[in-house]
């Protein structure tokens, strides 16, 4: 089975801090992505990246870099987080051949 | 780029009965069409997809159809159970590498019993 793994499930931080998101997958997917969820706006995605040290803006990526040094681990970074961080932020990666997507568990984030 | 919009934003039905979620998109190069489920505390997970080149597809009580030329693609479960109970979202994308999903905000089905 595939498996993306987000490093934490929960978190809180505080306003002006620099926050990491790890995640990690474990099927050698070249693509992967985050998305921000929030109630009533769906999943918006962030970030995404196609290979090693390949990044591409999504529709939302202000407040937001990432870091992909390795085909299996890709981080999201708040660089000084805000209050209207606070939310549910998922990661995926995408085989290729199919063009299916699988999702990680999520990571709660609380910006105070 | 493409747009997905998602309908209802809530459903609720009794046990037994039948549930239809409706999206619709923009991009008319698009040809990947998946469904994911998400229940409770977890990541979506996917339950169906469907690409261009058919117009339906069916997996025991889930069924998606696909009309490329008015854009719009459907959800179908018949019998609901209460174990269906969870947020549905539906997306759309090119089937190319470069490219990502674009997600639906999403439907909330409750199915009480």
């Amino acid at each position: 089975d595939v498996k993306v793994t987000q490093s934490s499930r929960y978190l809180v931080k505080r306003t002006g801090e620099k926050v990491f998101l790890e995640c990690v997958q474990d099927m050698d997917h070249e693509n992967m992505f985050w998305y921000r969820q929030d109630p009533g706006l769906g999943l918006r995605l962030i970030y995404f990246s196609y290979d090693v040290k390949m990044k591409e803006k999504g529709d939302i990526p202000e407040g937001y870099s990432v870091s992909r040094e390795k085909k299996e681990r890709f981080s999201l970074i708040l660089e000084s987080a805000s209050t209207n961080q606070t939310s549910m932020y998922l990661c995926a990666s995408r085989e290729l051949a199919k063009n299916i997507q699988y999702f990680g568990a999520g990571t709660r984030l609380s910006v105070l | 780029g493409e747009n997905v919009e998602q309908h209802p934003s809530t459903l609720s039905v009794q046990e037994g009965d039948s549930a239809v979620i409706k999206c619709t998109y923009s991009d008319s190069a698009s040809n990947y069409f998946p469904w994911y489920k998400q229940e409770l505390g977890k990541g979506p997970q996917l339950i169906i997809d469907i690409r261009s080149n058919v117009g339906e597809k069916k997996d025991q009580r889930i069924a998606v159809t696909l009309n490329k030329t008015a854009k719009h693609f459907s959800l179908h479960i018949t019998e609901t159970q209460p174990e269906d109970s969870a947020v549905y979202f539906c997306a759309a994308s090119p089937n190319q590498a470069g490219t990502a999903l674009i997600f639906g905000k999403g439907t909330t089905l409750s199915v009480s019993s």
